[in-house]
């Protein structure tokens, strides 16, 4: 089946201005995670979703990232007022089931969304 | 917290070549996940194996090997007889029960050259 897919691939942005960056994860997945991944490092956390329930968002760095899936499938992230320092890969991943029990299941990567900020 | 340590930036070698990348984790959890992905140069993310805290066994894909040492805190990958299409940046990671979230490590640049 389809894998995880992101749009657009690649995004300029001038400072200041508010992007839209969205996820569409594998059919059926109820976990979806961002991740932002600066030039030459490892992908770092954002935000994690289950369903349409936000139950983790301690990776955003500021209050000018936001992320919602209000469906509990497709998930946007919005950057408000862009920075330079927001430059970065925004990953999207999502996994099959996350039960009670906080089983951790293996996470599916789309291709990224390249965000540059001039 | 949970930390990853990959020590090498980037290695090179020529193809057919054995090549092992390091890689070190912290985590005071008793239940954790380790993971390894491949991210070649279109920038996907490539799940390449899953191992459970519980599971020291090694493994073994095809040219892929996987050895797990919870005593030195270690999960190192092996490629044997490495091909110019294993250049890739590989990444290992980390997840706890509850965390859910993966902590990667900084990434190791593979080149294989022919």
């Amino acid at each position: 089946g389809a894998g995880v897919s992101q749009s657009p691939r690649y995004k300029v942005a001038k400072r200041g201005q508010d992007v839209a960056l969205r996820c569409d994860p594998i059919s059926g997945h109820v976990s979806l995670f961002w991740y932002q991944q600066a030039l030459g490092q490892g992908p770092e956390f954002l935000t994690y979703f289950q369903n349409e329930a936000q139950l983790d968002k301690s990776g955003l760095p500021s209050d000018r990232f936001f992320a919602e899936r209000p469906e509990g499938s497709v998930s946007t992230l919005k950057i408000q007022r862009t920075q330079q320092e927001d430059s970065a890969v925004y990953l999207c991943a999502s996994s099959q089931y996350t039960g009670t029990s906080g089983r951790t299941d293996t996470q599916y990567f789309g291709p990224g969304t390249r965000l540059t900020v001039l | 917290a949970q930390k990853v340590t990959q020590a090498q930036t980037e290695i090179s070698v020529v193809e057919k070549e054995d090549v092992t990348l390091d890689c070190v984790y912290e985590t005071r959890d008793t239940t954790y996940y380790l993971f390894w992905y491949k991210q070649p140069p279109s920038g996907e993310l490539v799940f390449l194996i899953r191992r459970n805290s519980f599971d020291e066994q090694n493994e073994i894909s095809g040219r892929y090997s996987w050895n797990f040492q919870k005593s030195t805190s270690s999960f190192n990958f092996t490629i044997t007889a490495s091909q110019v299409v294993d250049s890739a940046v590989y990444f290992c990671a980390l997840s706890v029960e509850y965390g859910n979230k993966l902590v990667f490590g900084a990434g190791t640049i593979l080149r294989v050259k022919s």
